[in-house]
């Protein structure tokens, strides 16, 4: 089956300006996790979504980004008035069930360039 | 918060060689997931495996929990192995949820 989608594939933005980055998880997926990798990095989590569940957000760096999902489908990640420093890689992850020792299935990222 | 530490950080390999890579860890986790970031930057699962050992073709892996490491082995390796492995455990994020925490990766290379 389809796998986890994100869009766009590349952004370029200029500084103090705001983009919306989006995730397709896996259709049945009720646990959704977005991660930052900066380069040469390992990744770092951001914010998780479990079904009609209050996220946990302890991972967002500012309160210049912020993340929404519509019950079990699309999320979209919103970075406000874009630093150079939030160039990174963003990583939406899904995972079937809210039990934390199933696996997570990883898209292809979006790369960030923030001139 | 949980510490993943991964080595050697970079490693470099004759095609057909073998090799292990390590992941230690600093405290009990129920899930440990080995990952292969390959050079257009997609997260690919290789192993989820919390305890015991795993094989998939020329891949395995050991999880020894109660000594905190996993080891992933790549057993005659090709070009296409190159990239980056990772290990990833389950950490309580300490707002009500469990989130992978990634360790920084072995750089694998393979040359012909």
């Amino acid at each position: 089956g389809a796998g986890v989608s994100q869009s766009p594939s590349n952004k370029v933005t200029e500084k103090g300006k705001d983009v919306e980055l989006r995730c397709d998880p896996i259709s049945g997926h009720t646990a959704l996790y977005w991660y930052r990798q900066s380069l040469g990095q390992g990744l770092e989590f951001l914010i998780y979504f479990q079904g009609n569940s209050a996220p946990d957000k302890s991972g967002l760096p500012s309160d210049r980004f912020s993340a929404e999902r519509t019950g079990e489908s699309v999320s979209t990640l919103t970075i406000q008035r874009t630093q150079q420093e939030d160039s990174a890689v963003y990583l939406c992850a899904s995972r079937r069930t809210g039990t934390s020792t199933d696996t997570q299935y990883f898209g292809p990222g979006t790369r960030l360039t923030v001139l | 918060g949980i510490q993943v530490e991964q080595s050697p950080p970079d490693l470099i390999l004759q095609e057909g060689a073998n090799s292990t890579l390590r992941c230690n860890f600093s405290d009990s986790v129920n899930n440990l997931q080995w990952f292969h970031q390959n050079p257009w930057g997609q997260l690919i699962n290789l192993f989820y495996i919390p305890s015991g050992t795993k094989q998939n073709g020329r891949l395995s892996a050991t999880t020894v929990a109660t000594e905190r490491y996993s080891l992933l082995y790549i057993s005659s390796s090709q070009t296409t192995d190159s990239g980056v492995y990772f290990c990833a455990v389950n950490a309580y994020s300490g707002a009500g949820s469990y989130q992978l925490t990634f360790g920084k990766g072995t750089k694998l290379s393979v040359i012909p």
